[in-house]
């Protein structure tokens, strides 16, 4: 089954940039939506169709995708902003998504 | 405001059943195309499985762990999604969500244990 791959773990301070990697074999030709999930919290959607911010989002989120990687950025991360995060897209026919396993970002 | 309200969870058995509803408001349900996700205790997201728009052929697609035992449905004159669930497992105990991309309910939890 398709699988996206993500880094178990991501620690920044404070006003540095945070990346989070997410790849996949279909992602050059599917679109990624990144999902944010505080603790306790149910998920919120932080960038969709690769580098689409929702509104209300802080502009610190940027997507982008090359290849068969995704990026999830945060410049100048904020405390609040410790979280899972969790990248979601499809496989090559389209008809089965999946997530990710998630990146815990410690801020 | 976009509203999305599950019901149905509970405690049932090993090889039992259970039929999980979404309440949807405030956009147009028969136009969407509604997700079932899931996340077991302490665990990451899973997708459950997805109905099209009756427009777009009503089709429903499954993960591979629920697939022949989980059934998505819905009913567009009461703007409701369903998820009846089968020969349910240990390994099915989990907060399930009913999602619209931008919107997520607030769960509700299956427990499947002895």
């Amino acid at each position: 089954s398709y699988e996206l791959t993500q880094p178990p773990s991501v620690s920044v301070s404070p006003g540095q940039t945070a990346t989070i990697t997410c790849s996949g074999d279909a992602l050059p030709k599917k679109y990624v939506f990144w999902y944010q999930q505080k603790s306790g919290q149910t998920p919120k959607l932080v960038i969709y169709e690769d580098n689409e911010r929702p509104s209300g989002i802080p502009e610190r989120f940027s997507g982008s995708k090359s290849g068969t990687k995704a990026t999830l950025i945060i410049s100048g991360a904020q405390v609040e902003d410790e979280a899972d995060y969790y990248c979601y897209s499809s496989d090559s026919s389209g008809n089965q998504r999946v997530f990710g396993g998630g990146t815990k970002l410690t801020v | 405001e976009v509203q999305l309200v599950e019901s149905g969870g509970g405690l049932v058995k090993p090889g039992g059943s259970l039929r999980l509803s979404c309440a949807a408001s405030g956009f147009s349900f028969r136009d969407a195309w509604m997700t079932w996700v899931r996340q077991a205790p302490g665990k990451g997201l899973e997708w459950v499985g997805r109905i099209r728009s009756e427009a777009d052929g009503g089709a429903t697609d499954y993960a591979a762990p629920v697939k022949g035992r989980f059934t998505i449905s819905r009913d567009d004159s009461s703007n409701t999604l369903y998820m009846d669930m089968n020969s349910l497992q240990t390994e099915d105990t989990a907060v399930y969500y009913c999602v619209l991309i931008d919107c997520w309910g607030q769960g509700t939890l299956v427990t499947v244990a002895s």
